[in-house]
């Protein structure tokens, strides 16, 4: 059975350091991983996604992740935080096939000035 | 693309009363998602369909809830009878096909059963 765990539901960085949002996956296949951004009164939208290939991603707004394998991690970063950046992130795992879409707790990200 | 439709976007009713939340997914999608996201619980899957067929109703929390998709381009999530319990924020997702493929947010439905 897939699972994803998110460490920190709450994170604060200062404008222009680094963004850090953890994120480990569970999963008996090769997964497809995927981060998911929420900002306020809004639904989710996609940020970024890893199916096969090259295990370092870009995804919109500056952000990016990497799929490490043997540390089962599809962490997620971004060089220097934006105010705008402020938003709930979820790290989301599926086994593909059939298999449904796990979203983890998601992280609160606070971008202080 | 007008993206994912939802309404309403508000509904406040009381203990009792029968809720229908409704989406309208992007057109050529074939998977339909419906979550539920409270402070307590989280996101949580209640329901999909794929090809208009429900696939995986395990999340549907009791049976006053259900869940219909008649055709391509409407679904509905019924509550009946409400319960302040389910006072929370409906979403409805829609995806080109397979699970594994990028999930489209609507903007959600905010629910208060009082």
């Amino acid at each position: 059975a897939q699972s994803v765990t998110q460490l920190g539901s709450h994170v604060s960085v200062s404008e222009g350091a680094l963004v850090l949002l953890r994120c480990n996956y569970s999963s008996s296949v090769p997964p497809y991983l995927f981060w998911y951004v929420q900002y306020p009164n809004q639904g989710l939208q996609l940020l970024l996604k890893y199916t096969t290939g090259a295990t370092l991603v870009k995804g919109i707004n500056g952000f990016e992740a990497e799929f490490k394998k043997s540390e089962t991690s599809f962490h997620l970063t971004k060089p220097s935080a934006h105010m705008s950046d402020a938003a709930e992130y979820f790290c989301a795992v599926s086994d593909g096939g059939y298999q449904k879409v796990t979203f983890g707790t998601g992280t609160k990200l606070q971008v202080i000035p | 693309d007008a993206g994912v439709i939802q309404s309403p976007r508000h509904e406040v009713t009381e203990m009792g009363q029968e809720v229908t939340l409704r989406c309208k997914p992007i057109s050529g999608h074939n998977s339909l998602f419906w979550y539920r996201q409270t402070m307590m619980r989280g996101l949580e899957l209640l329901i999909y369909f794929n090809n208009n067929v429900p696939i995986d109703d395990s999340g549907m929390p009791e049976d006053r809830f259900s869940a219909k998709m008649p055709n391509a381009s409407f679904s509905t999530l019924k509550i009946q009878p409400s319960e302040p319990r389910d006072s929370a924020v409906y979403f409805c997702a829609s995806s080109p096909g397979h699970l594994q493929e990028t999930q489209y947010f609507g903007p959600g439905t905010r629910l208060l059963v009082l």
